[in-house]
């Protein structure tokens, strides 16, 4: 099977750096991939890593580790507009995508 | 944009009702996902399908069913609903399991 382990919360002030980290255990893993979904609606897609390193798309970076089954979302100059829930998910060979737990950060002034 | 719609957005139906979730997408994408979700919680993935007539069940076990017959279309129906079936349902899409695309959902309350 396949799971996903998230801190259930984080918490940060505007402008500053957060990280947050998804452990997983999958067989046939494709890659890793970050969504936010915000209260009442649905999750949308942020970054997506295949290989071990680091991708940045503007103010997100999504860093993966095969080797460790590990990897990261971070967030730079926070806004409160971040406030939300984010969630890691991995691909398989089986075409399952499987969620994490979901992290949720609160954004305060 | 992302073009996956559900309808409907709101069900309130009594114990035992038949129902079916209806869930399109016009990009033409091969995978699709049902997830269910109750608030603050984790997406647990309850179906999915590669293609046409291809479905699978994902790791949450549940009631319900699903059929693709048509690429565009990825219907969920429950045979007889009960109260444990009240939670908000969230079809997906994606060329690859890369990107996924979401619809807005459908928040089912069965009294």
């Amino acid at each position: 099977g396949q799971s996903l382990e998230q801190p259930s919360e984080v918490t940060a002030v505007e402008g500053a750096i957060v990280q947050i980290n998804c452990t997983y255990q999958t067989s046939g893993f494709y890659g890793l991939s970050w969504y936010q979904q915000h209260d009442g609606g649905a999750p949308t897609f942020l970054s997506y890593n295949a290989l071990d390193g680091l991708e940045e798309t503007g103010r997100f970076s999504s860093f993966l580790s095969r080797s460790d089954s590990y990897g990261y979302l971070l967030l730079q100059e926070l806004q409160m507009k971040d406030s939300a829930s984010y969630f890691c998910a991995v691909s398989a060979y089986t075409d399952k995508l499987i969620f994490g737990t979901g992290t949720r950060l609160q954004v305060f002034p | 944009e992302a073009d996956i719609y559900q309808t409907p957005r709101y069900l309130v139906i009594g114990t035992g009702k038949k129902i079916t979730l209806e869930c399109s997408q016009t990009m033409g994408h091969d995978k699709m996902y049902w997830y269910q979700q109750d608030p603050g919680m984790e997406l647990h993935l309850i179906h999915y399908s590669y293609g046409v007539n291809s479905t699978e069940k994902g790791d949450l076990s549940s009631e319900s069913t699903v059929s693709r017959i048509r690429t565009e279309h990825f219907p969920l129906t429950l045979e007889s609903a009960r109260p444990s079936h009240t939670s908000q349902y969230l079809c997906a899409s994606s060329e690859e399991t890369v990107e996924a695309f979401f619809g807005q959902g459908t928040r089912l309350t069965v009294v």
